[in-house]
């Protein structure tokens, strides 16, 4: 079945310090992909996605690209701030509406 | 309201209570799911109506869990005699119209269930 692997967090940065959270996935056919991400006492919110190999999904300085030969999809930011401190959630669809999630990689941002 | 909206906000049952929980989604909104989220996972579909209709329903754990959306608005996810296994998350996302990967689903702030 489908399935997402993330990095396991906490992932501690210092202010300004370069972000990457790996992605992986395994899925039948050619998934759309997302990031979503999860503020404190927040609901999940959509980040960025990318629809079909090669796409680049980029908000709020946060960039993903759709590797398709490696079946990755990995979240970076060059600087971070200490707002961004939240869990972040890769997930895939696959044509059938629902989601699948990675288990999150909580991002801690010290001043 | 602007977004999706869940209630209550946390349930504390004794188990085998049965439980509702609601969900207002956006208005206007076609498409409309249910997730659980365990403790410190990410989120599992559960269930997916399109309007009234509920076209997916196979990530439900049990016949002890059912879900409904009378109307194609409001949708109720019910669950029997609850079992501490049950304790989760349980997220409700909308949509706008029944289109796939390209529309966005805007999740609610979510229902915590702790079943003791």
């Amino acid at each position: 079945g489908d399935s997402v692997t993330q990095m396991e967090g906490p992932v501690t940065l210092s202010e300004e310090a370069f972000l990457t959270i790996n992605c992986t996935y395994t899925a039948t056919g050619y998934p759309s992909l997302f990031w979503y991400v999860q503020y404190p006492g927040e609901g999940l919110q959509l980040l960025l996605k990318a629809t079909k190999a090669d796409d680049k999904g980029s908000n709020k300085g946060f960039e993903a690209t759709y590797r398709k030969e490696t079946t990755s999809f990995h979240l970076e930011k060059g600087s971070v701030q200490v707002s961004d401190s939240a869990v972040y959630f890769c997930a895939l669809e696959t044509g059938r509406r629902a989601l699948t999630f990675g288990s999150g990689t909580r991002l801690q941002v010290q001043p | 309201g602007a977004g999706v909206s869940q209630s209550p906000r946390y349930k504390v049952a004794k188990r085998g209570q049965d439980v509702a929980l609601r969900c207002d989604p956006i208005s206007g909104h076609v498409s409309l799911f249910w997730y659980q989220q365990a403790l410190g996972q990410g989120p599992e579909f559960l269930t997916y109506f399109q309007n009234e209709a509920q076209l997916d329903k196979s990530g439900l754990p049990s016949d002890r869990f059912f879900a409904e959306r009378p109307e194609g608005s409001v949708s109720t996810l019910k669950i029997q005699r609850t079992q501490q296994e049950d304790s989760a998350v349980y997220l409700c996302a909308s949509s706008a119209t029944s289109g796939g990967p390209q529309e966005t689903q805007y999740f609610g702030p979510g229902t915590r269930l702790l079943v003791l």
